[in-house]
């Protein structure tokens, strides 16, 4: 089984509507992150989450909301879906030591009509 | 805030040459991380480098931090197709938040 994975790996939906994507880690890291993938834009960090009590926003967050369930559960939310909002999402991991790599999902393809 | 610059955008070489692929930071790097990805899928994490000269191998990849700590390469020794996708570069912002920011990637196509 995978160590992070999202829920789910594809989604087309319509714009206006409410969409939750899901990760899970059985990695037990502390820090949890969900990102966006635009072609030509590398990786966009959306929120991060360093334990259960603390949110917050990272480069893109409005249009965006999460929720840290618990720690091994970090969720993102679309309230009101729109099409620029199509891209790739991921979650990512990671240890509380200061210089520690994140490991990624495989992320979940969004798109939005 | 930081800012990653990755080079060439894209590579295109046919398979068993050597390749480069450069990351070029406008600040010091604290924490440099290579990772891999295959087109729409998952990013795998290669290698990571902290120190300034440091480098390390994996199979027939090699990353190099430099002395300053400003810029990195991705060395591929005789490319193979299995080698083929986007490779990104993410640093440690060094300040009290830790996450990463990443450079927008070079896509490699080795060609049989």
């Amino acid at each position: 089984d995978a160590d992070v994975t999202q829920t789910p790996r594809n989604r087309i939906t319509k714009t206006g509507k409410r969409i939750m994507l899901e990760c899970s880690q059985t990695k037990g890291h502390d820090r949890m992150y969900w990102y966006r993938q635009d072609p030509g834009l590398g990786l966009q960090l959306i929120y991060y989450s360093f334990d259960v009590k603390d949110i917050n926003k990272g480069e893109i967050s409005d249009g965006y909301s999460v929720s840290r369930q618990a720690q091994a559960k970090f969720s993102l939310s679309l309230e009101s879906a729109i099409p620029n909002q199509t891209a790739l999402y991921f979650c990512a991991t990671s240890d509380s030591t200061r210089v520690q790599p994140q490991h990624f999902g495989d992320g979940t393809r969004l798109s939005i009509l | 805030s930081q800012e990653l610059e990755q080079s060439p955008q894209s590579l295109i070489v046919q398979e068993g040459k050597n390749l480069t692929i450069n990351c070029t930071s406008s600040k010091t790097l604290y924490g440099l991380y290579w990772y891999k990805q295959k087109y729409g899928e998952g990013l795998i994490f290669l290698m990571m480098l902290q120190k300034g000269g440091e480098e390390k191998s994996h199979e027939k990849i090699t990353a190099k931090l430099d002395e300053k700590k400003q810029q990195s390469s991705l060395h591929i020794t005789a490319s193979q197709p299995s080698h083929a996708g986007i490779y990104l570069c993410g640093a440690d912002s060094g300040g009290s938040n830790y996450k990463l920011t990443f450079g927008k990637g070079t896509l490699l196509t080795v060609n049989p």
